[in-house]
């Protein structure tokens, strides 16, 4: 059953803790995604990879890190840093290669709520 | 700089009615526009894409408009069901699979029984 995980589905920190969100693919797909999702803001990219020992910062970078050790795998930790970060957490992947067809499809994970108490 | 502007931001349509939901581009590099169907609580997931070559694309019910030489594209929901009620985002992105994607800021759509 190929598809991407996150977990856990709902994560609650309290303000000054660091958090990791999971997110792994079976996909056997090449990049992988952060978005975070707040009412009325659409999904706005955090961090993404293309490749293995290799990430990128998005659009709204600030107060979270990732990794990619592994091709599967693209944790995400929310740092102290992060002054709001109640939000839905929207892991996804996507294969990379010359634009045609499914090729460009991105898959979504069923997302991580993080609230901060 | 929002470069893929989403409208409405909700919508009420009637059992049997046509949703229309626009979006607007400013990057004419921009080659590949997905919507995306989300369902409170779960993942967006493809709903249908187009690519600038063609001006229409259809699958089943679902239909994207494409004007190129004015940047906009919109999804078309005939004869829209109450299981059509999500959240509906449009995309784009340029060149290959390399490039991010840009989403809209989403619309709420709600199909009245």
């Amino acid at each position: 059953d190929g598809g991407i995980t996150q977990s856990p589905k709902y994560l609650f920190r309290k303000e000054g803790q660091n958090v990791t969100l999971s997110c792994e693919q079976n996909l056997n797909h090449d990049a992988m995604y952060w978005y975070r999702q707040d009412p009325g803001q659409g999904l706005r990219l955090i961090y993404y990879s293309q490749i293995v020992n290799d990430f990128q910062k998005g659009d709204i970078a600030e107060g979270y890190s990732v990794s990619r050790e592994k091709k599967e795998s693209f944790p995400l930790t929310v740092t102290s840093a992060q002054k709001n970060p109640t939000a839905f957490y929207l892991c996804a992947s996507r294969s990379l290669g010359p634009a045609s067809g499914a090729n460009n499809e991105q898959f979504f994970g069923p997302g991580t709520r993080l609230t901060v108490l | 700089q929002q470069q893929v502007k989403q409208s409405p931001q909700s919508l009420i349509v009637q059992k049997g009615g046509i949703s229309i939901i626009n979006c607007a581009y400013e990057n004419t590099a921009f080659d590949y526009f997905p919507w995306y169907q989300q369902f409170p609580g779960k993942g967006p997931a493809l709903l249908i894409a187009i690519r600038p070559d063609v001006s229409e694309k259809k699958e089943g019910r679902f239909t994207i408009s494409f004007n190129k030489s004015a940047k906009q594209f919109s999804l078309h929901i005939m004869d829209s069901q109450p299981g059509d009620s999500a959240t509906y985002f449009c995309a784009a992105s340029k060149g290959s699979g390399y490039s991010t994607l840009t989403f809209g800021k989403g619309t709420m759509l709600l199909v009245s029984p």
